[in-house]
């Protein structure tokens, strides 16, 4: 029940297209979301969050979508560009007491230019 | 500090040897957190401080492993008689009272190579 399911594990899309990663959940209890986007030879740096009271949350070309009922939550990067190509991890959490991070196992994402 | 600072950035060791990984985490954060990730993999939990609570240690894989935290400072990742298994990236982040829910900021991690 603390997993986190992450997919596709690779995605390649062109430059200028929509990337879409998608994740799953099965506690309720979670109500914090957030991506993390990490490069090679660096730590994940959190991308963008979003928590359950809203179903969408958009910061520039990157766009969280969340499903409450379906217990899913998704990225979506518009326009995508080569300088995204990263890994890509989902993570949930209760943000109340001491919780921590669960986390997908990664989408490796690559724009072609 | 600015940012969670790690130490060393790369290790080098032999199969059976001690190795001690340091984490410094950002001034103010009273939450720090060990992972652990395998080339091309995800990131697994190993062990959670926060503050003077009792550590959270159930994801430390073996008796090997061990952790230590001073106060809400520097913590010290340390892994006895080292299996070529260990060899992975080290990550460690920290983040703001109340824990989680308000994102982790990582460091770059610690590369150990067991030969």
């Amino acid at each position: 029940q603390q997993q986190v399911k992450q997919s596709p594990q690779s995605l390649i899309v062109q430059k200028g297209g929509i990337s879409i990663i998608n994740c799953a959940y099965e506690n309720t209890a979670f109500d914090y979301f957030p991506w993390y986007q990490q490069f090679p030879g660096k730590g994940p740096a959190l991308l963008i969050a979003i928590r359950p009271d809203v179903s969408e949350k958009k910061e520039g070309r990157f766009t969280i979508s969340f499903n409450k009922s379906a217990k899913q939550f998704s990225l979506h990067i518009m326009d995508s560009q080569p300088g995204d190509s990263a890994t890509y991890f989902c993570a949930a959490s209760m943000s109340y007491g001491f919780q921590k991070l669960v986390f997908g196992t990664g989408t490796r994402l690559l724009v072609s230019p | 500090g600015a940012g969670v600072s790690q130490s060393p950035s790369n290790k080098v060791t032999e199969k059976g040897k001690d190795v001690e990984l340091r984490c410094d985490p950002i001034s103010g954060h009273t939450a720090l957190y060990w992972y652990r990730q395998r080339l091309g993999q995800g990131l697994e939990f190993l062990i959670y401080f926060q503050g003077n609570s009792a550590p959270d240690k159930s994801g430390l894989p073996s008796d090997r492993f061990s952790a230590e935290r001073t106060g809400e400072s520097v913590s010290t990742l340390t892994i006895q008689r080292t299996q070529q298994e260990d060899s992975a990236v080290y990550l460690c982040a920290s983040s703001r009272p109340g824990g989680s829910g308000y994102g982790y900021t990582f460091g770059s991690g610690t590369r150990l190579t067991v030969v």
